[in-house]
């Protein structure tokens, strides 16, 4: 088994502020996302990044840079920290294509908080 | 780009009593749906997977889909306590991206 392994667990940064949430998969899987969930709601895409180096915009691109360097992880950059950027960002991997590529695995999140 | 909205956005029920959850979707060619469950400050549940028109049964889950009219509802049988969670509902597109509602708060009360 594989494990999705998210870093740091808790963020706090500064309004304004550049932040860079990392992610590591070891399922060797070729997809990777980003997901943003505030209290109590569902989760908004982010990015996803369909190989290494590839990156696609999700509906809530705007304001986040991210990084595939490595198949193994994608990055997430706040480019600039705002007060209701207060989240839970969540990392989740699969397989393009072939079984079990319709599973997502998910780390267990980063939770920045925003001063 | 797949619209995917829930509603109620909050519903409280009696245990035992049935909870019937919905959830709208923009793109009629979408074939893969699946319902998740997450308590307060925990990690997404699977519930249920379904991928054609009709119902998919796990436990006391039922999931029903009926793509001509863009809906795919949950329906709880006999919720406890312990049910009372986040549900989302979620639609999967190209990529394997999966689109989510925005959630309905469910709260079983004893």
């Amino acid at each position: 088994g594989g494990i999705i392994t998210q870093t740091p667990k808790f963020l706090i940064g500064q309004e304004g502020q550049k932040l860079t949430l990392k992610c590591q998969q070891n399922f060797n899987h070729d997809t990777m996302y980003w997901y943003r969930q505030d209290s109590g709601k569902g989760l908004r895409l982010i990015y996803y990044s369909i190989t290494e180096n590839d990156l696609q915009k999700g509906d809530l691109s705007e304001g986040y840079d991210a990084s595939r360097e490595k198949k193994s992880s994608f990055s997430l950059t706040v480019t600039s920290a705002q007060k209701n950027e207060m989240a839970v960002f969540l990392c989740a991997s699969s397989i393009a294509e072939g079984w079990g590529a319709e599973t997502l695995y998910f780390g267990s999140g980063t939770r920045l908080t925003v001063l | 780009q797949q619209k995917v909205q829930q509603s109620p956005e909050s519903l409280t029920v009696s245990e035992g009593a049935m909870a019937s959850l919905n959830c709208t979707f923009s793109d009629r060619s979408s074939d893969n749906f699946r319902w998740y469950r997450q308590h307060s400050g925990k990690g997404l549940e699977v519930l249920v997977s379904i991928f054609s028109d009709g119902e998919k049964e796990e436990g006391s889950f039922t999931a029903h889909l009926n793509r001509a009219s863009l809906h795919v509802f949950l329906h709880i049988r006999e919720p406890q306590p312990s049910d009372s969670a986040l549900y989302l509902c979620a639609v999967m597109s190209n990529y394997n991206v999966l689109y989510f509602g925005s959630g309905t708060k469910l709260t079983v009360e004893p």
